[in-house]
């Protein structure tokens, strides 16, 4: 079975600052995709950015990017300029390839200070 | 855009009621799902559904069923409702979008059912 981690429950950073939400996870499979989903108080969930693990390039999505350790197992997700905006909480998630489905991790909660 | 509706976002049930959860979506979506999120539980997946008439058991079945008669429509069932299963409810539906994508998974806004 699979596992996410994320370590940390809840950050904070001042606005247009750099911040760094950290997630591990745990498969003995090779082929996968690792997810950032990004839930607003009170709005729907909806995908930030995806990383194909066959793919060595870290993925980037304008401010949003990852740092991606497959031999580490490690998927971090890193946001630049921060906006008050991304207040958020953020889901780590996992897919088997083909699988359909997604593991998720208990997510971290992202406040932005002005 | 792909559109995850939800019957209701707020539902207050009585302890024993038979509940239905609704979603609908319509992206022509095979894989639909059922959610549950807790704070600090994450997201726990209690059924999905990879096309009509299909189902199967999530990490979290238990006082739960599924009922998906057309493709685009897939209800989350509580056969009896306890105070425990008080939670968000989260619907999601996704579909094979080629290896570079995988599935993307597509959200509806919650609803959060209380139980008294």
């Amino acid at each position: 079975a699979q596992t996410v981690t994320q370590s940390q429950p809840e950050m904070s950073v001042q606005e247009a600052e750099t911040v760094t939400l950290s997630c591990t996870y745990d498969t003995s499979e090779s082929n996968y995709y690792l997810f950032w989903y990004k839930q607003p108080p009170s709005r729907q969930m909806i995908l930030v950015i995806r990383q194909e693990a066959y793919k060595q390039q870290n993925a980037t999505e304008n401010r949003f990017s990852v740092n991606f350790q497959k031999a580490a197992k490690s998927f971090s997700l890193k946001i630049s300029d921060s906006q008050l905006g991304d207040t958020a909480m953020y889901f780590c998630a996992f897919m088997i390839l083909n699988a359909g489905k997604s593991t998720f991790g208990d997510g971290t909660t992202l406040t932005v200070k002005p | 855009d792909v559109k995850v509706t939800q019957s209701s976002r707020y539902l207050v049930k009585r302890t024993g009621e038979k509940v239905f959860l609704e979603c609908v979506q319509d992206m022509d979506h095979e894989n639909m799902f059922w959610y549950r999120q807790d704070p600090g539980l994450g997201l726990r997946l209690i059924y999905f559904s990879y096309d009509v008439k299909m189902k199967e058991k999530g990490d979290i079945p238990e006082g739960y069923s599924v009922s998906r008669e057309k493709k685009e429509r897939f209800s989350l069932i509580l056969e009896s409702a306890s105070t425990n299963q008080t939670s968000m409810y989260l619907c999601a539906s996704s579909s094979y979008s080629g290896r570079d994508r995988g599935y993307e998974q597509y959200f509806g806004p919650g609803t959060r059912l209380t139980v008294t």
